[in-house]
């Protein structure tokens, strides 16, 4: 069954990092774009990050830029997400998604559970 | 950046129709999805490309996409159906994706 499980999720304290991850299964992950998305507690969903399905294409949201990358190993159907500097307000609940078609022309039609990322001292 | 203008609410009764709307520039040239996410769940694809429903979800479900408003419409509203609802499209001027404030839908 399709499937995405995320995973790395902790507390870190403020100008920490972690690397989360994201385990895909039951599909070709090799043929698909991917998105990391984050929910801040009692908020919204906001948009961090987007890759192609080759990797050779990224984009960030402006309030991760230069602190997060992503990146895909698509021989281990895993998506990353390696987060530097964190700050209190990138606590939230961090999910990945499978994206459909270039520039997300279909939609994000499937998504993890989601794990916890919780910055503070 | 672009932005997505979503009521903070909406509330219907059961077996009514339910409208949630998507306000932005010029949206109609953009393909518009939709988000339905219960609370302590993930987000579930409701209506993808402006009106398309993906496999399982109910015939209730529709969606529509012209001028500067998109415009999820729930038929027959149930109680299962309360939940947050959120709009999604690619702004292309940025290359990012952009989220609606959501629409958390209750049903008296």
């Amino acid at each position: 069954q399709v499937q995405l499980v995320e995973s790395g999720g902790g507390l870190v304290k403020p100008g920490g990092s972690l690397r989360l991850s994201c385990a895909a299964s039951g599909f070709t992950f090799s043929d698909y774009y991917m998105s990391w998305i984050r929910q801040a507690p009692g908020k919204g969903l906001e948009w961090v990050s987007y890759i192609s399905s080759s990797g050779s294409t990224i984009y960030y949201a402006d309030s991760v830029k230069g602190r997060f990358t992503i990146s895909r190993d698509n021989a281990k159907n895993s998506l990353y997400l390696q987060m530097n500097s964190l700050r209190a307000e990138d606590t939230a609940v961090y999910y990945c998604a499978r994206d459909r078609g270039w520039n997300s022309l279909y939609g994000m039609d499937v998504w993890g559970q989601g794990t916890t990322v919780t910055v503070s001292s | 950046s672009y932005v997505l203008t979503q009521p903070p609410s909406v509330s219907v009764a059961p077996g009514k129709t339910a409208r949630i709307t998507c306000g932005g520039n010029n949206i109609g040239s953009k393909s518009v999805h939709w988000y339905q996410q219960k609370p302590g769940q993930a987000p579930v694809l409701v209506i993808y490309y402006d009106s398309d429903r993906p496999s399982g979800i109910p015939e209730r479900f529709s969606g529509s996409n012209s001028g500067n408003t998109a415009t999820l419409t729930i038929s027959r509203v149930e109680a299962g159906d309360e939940a947050d609802y959120y709009c999604q499209v690619w702004d292309s001027s940025s290359d990012h994706q952009v989220f609606g404030g959501g629409t958390k839908l209750t049903v008296l």
